[in-house]
């Protein structure tokens, strides 16, 4: 099966400053991984998916993650945070169902931004 | 386009006391899930279907049930509730083509007391 560890639970930065949360991966192949955004109260929100066609991907927002297969990581990064991205953010991987895809989550990062 | 409908939003039980969460979808997506949510814990999976007539168990399956008789509905019934499972639930659903993203419904706070 497989898992995804989010190494931090609240990364707390200062508006303007750039933003960093890590996610790393197990997976017996090439998986395919996700970054979903849930501001409070609201249900979850697709920021970006890696699907193995660019290991760079760019999603909504100003939010982008690299794919590193030799690190097993998927981290997200944005240059520049605003207000508005306070939220909890998860990193997903998926696992292969015949035609489906069956979906684990981390367990989430808290992002303060402070003004 | 109403996308992932959940109902209730919100909702208070008594412990052992019986109820059903209502999931339906509108993009005719053959996979569904169910998920809880708990501080700390990310999003388990509960329940999913790949297909009208078809379910199978998630990581955390115990004191749930669910049936899919229709593509478009994907009920969650707590058949004895236990204050482990004040939680908040989502419903999510997927056209089911490989790597296609999941969409997910506004979720249902439930407190058992």
């Amino acid at each position: 099966a497989q898992s995804v560890t989010q190494l931090d639970s609240h990364v707390s930065v200062s508006e303007g400053t750039p933003v960093l949360l890590r996610c790393n991966y197990s997976s017996s192949y090439s998986p395919s991984l996700f970054w979903y955004v849930q501001h409070p109260n609201k249900g979850l929100q697709l920021l970006l998916k890696y699907t193995s066609a660019a290991t760079l991907v760019k999603g909504i927002n100003g939010f982008e993650a690299e794919f590193k297969k030799s690190e097993t990581s998927f981290h997200l990064t944005k240059p520049s945070a605003h207000m508005s991205d306070a939220a909890e953010y998860f990193c997903v991987v998926s696992d292969r169902l015949g035609n489906f895809n069956k979906f684990y989550f981390g367990s989430g990062t808290k992002l303060n931004v402070k003004p | 386009n109403a996308g992932v409908t959940q109902t209730p939003k919100f909702q208070v039980l008594k412990t052992g006391q019986s109820m059903t969460l209502q999931c339906a979808q509108d993009m005719n997506h053959e996979y569904m899930s169910w998920y809880r949510q708990d501080p700390g814990m990310g999003l388990r999976l509960i329940h999913y279907s790949v297909g009208a007539g078809i379910t199978d168990q998630g990581e955390v399956p115990n004191g749930y049930n669910v049936s899919r008789s229709t593509t478009e509905d994907f009920p969650l019934r707590l058949l004895s509730a236990a204050p482990s499972q004040t939680s908040v639930y989502f419903c999510a659903s997927s056209s089911g083509t490989l790597n296609e993203k999941l969409f997910f419904g506004s979720g249902t706070q439930l407190s058992v007391l």
